[in-house]
């Protein structure tokens, strides 16, 4: 098993360009959450999914969209980035929402 | 809302040294509590997941404790190794179902000295 993987590693953008954060897992997990993790503050979580089609909001979704259109992958989308958006953005799966959590590597994304 | 405080924020200790890590939590209705080590540059590997219907989880040289009542949870590590040189996070996880969220603390920095 590969377990959670994460595309890309790095990014740059610039304000106000879109990108799409890749997350796959092939573990079948149905519960999968994309977390940010700034210095000083912790992970805090941004969105989370129970199953496919079915999406949630977590404590920072602003500037945030999300799908899950299959099990597999949960794709995390910036349509207009701003320089608070820099992170480190790591993506997790679970069987169900109360297991044990499993991490991907994380993308650093930088926006000036 | 949840907050999780870890205590201490940063330790260095020589190689061989029995520790704890401790982790304050303040909403107790938690389902369970996930301690993760992160390596500089890396992800979070999971280490113990602990029910909170459980007092105490082990794995190798590692042992969670958990006391939800006071909020609190510990991580034992015995005869500490360079290698396990890392940052400890503990992470509480809501009790509500339909939204059993992790919650993290900042961690805890450790250096294992050889």
């Amino acid at each position: 098993n590969a377990g959670v993987t994460q595309t890309p590693k790095f990014q740059v953008l610039k304000t106000g360009q879109s990108m799409t954060l890749q997350c796959a897992q092939d573990m079948n997990h149905e519960y999968m959450s994309w977390y940010r993790q700034d210095p000083g503050m912790g992970l805090r979580l941004i969105h989370y999914s129970v199953g496919a089609g079915i999406t949630d909001q977590g404590e920072v979704p602003n500037g945030y969209n999300v799908s899950r259109s299959t099990t597999e992958d949960f794709p995390l989308r910036l349509l207009s980035a701003a320089p608070s958006q820099t992170s480190v953005y790591f993506c997790a799966s679970s069987y169900g929402e109360g297991n044990e959590q499993f991490f991907g590597p994380g993308t650093r994304l930088t926006v000036l | 809302k949840q907050e999780v405080t870890q205590i201490p924020a940063a330790l260095s200790v020589p190689e061989g040294e029995n520790l704890v890590l401790n982790c304050s939590f303040t909403d107790s209705a938690i389902y369970n509590l996930q301690w993760f080590r992160q390596d500089p540059g890396k992800g979070l590997t999971s280490l113990l997941l602990i029910q909170s219907s459980q007092r105490e989880q082990t794995s190798g040289r590692l042992n969670a404790s958990l006391d939800k009542s006071s909020g609190r949870s510990t991580l034992y590590i015995a005869a500490s190794q360079p290698g396990d040189s890392a940052t400890y996070l503990c992470a509480p996880r809501r009790a509500t179902a339909g939204r059993r969220a992790l919650t993290f603390g900042s961690g805890t920095r450790l250096q294992v000295q050889p």
